[in-house]
């Protein structure tokens, strides 16, 4: 596509309720990235896919947040159990090649808010 | 590690001032760094990159940075303000030589006063 799509752009859960939030990248981007931003902050990093492989997951903040991309194209975020402080906006960015450039795709990102 | 520090979280200018904003990081290693813009409801769009090569760059919509290492900043400024230039402005910092997160700072909300 011609930009970083992400749905639903809006979710709102009650506590403890399971989520999952879907990222497709630019077509033929190798690296593809999560971001969290919390109200008021900058985006703090979650973590990081090359192709299908998971290479750094160390921003994910409990074993509540699981990532994917099983083809190495669309990459799916899976809150388990959420709670309210997971509430907001899940950014997913794309990058042509690896993230040393740092130039990154974004979507609009995916707002959750845990009730 | 390597971080930013915005300073100011909210800017007002006035239509056709200079805007000015601030950014300093801490780096261990020669930094990449970056300024991207956030319209309302919008994704994170990159202004632009300093990546060793110039220290001074030039963006899109006629914003310029400055790398200077050694005040360690990279402060972004444009000549004239514009109405659409309203928006939030993130800092970003990676470590330039392979695979390294963009860690992004707080950001500063630009607002423009006719």
């Amino acid at each position: 596509g011609a930009g970083v799509s992400q749905s639903p752009r809006y979710k709102v859960a009650k506590r403890g309720q399971d989520v999952a939030l879907r990222c497709d990248p630019i077509s033929g981007h190798v690296s593809l990235f999560w971001y969290q931003q919390a109200l008021g902050q900058g985006p703090e990093f979650l973590t990081y896919f090359q192709n299908e492989a998971q290479l750094d997951k160390s921003g994910l903040p409990s074993d509540r947040f699981f990532a994917e991309r099983p083809e190495g194209s669309v990459s799916t975020l899976k809150i388990q159990r959420t709670q309210q402080e997971d509430s907001a906006v899940y950014l997913c960015a794309s990058s042509l090649v690896g993230w040393g450039t740092g130039e990154l795709f974004f979507g609009e990102g995916s707002r959750l808010t845990v009730l | 590690a390597q971080s930013v520090t915005q300073l100011g979280s909210h800017v007002s200018v006035s239509e056709g001032a200079l805007v000015l904003l601030r950014c300093n990081y801490s780096s261990s290693v020669p930094p990449y760094l970056f300024w991207y813009v956030q319209y309302p409801n919008q994704g994170l769009q990159l202004l632009l990159k300093y990546t060793s090569a110039a220290t001074l760059v030039k963006g899109i919509n006629g914003f310029e940075a400055e790398f200077k290492k050694s005040e360690t900043s990279f402060h972004l400024t444009k000549p004239s303000a514009h109405m659409s230039d309203a928006a939030e402005y993130f800092c970003a910092v990676s470590l330039s030589g392979g695979y390294q997160k963009v860690t992004f700072g707080i950001g500063t909300k630009l607002q423009v006063i006719p």
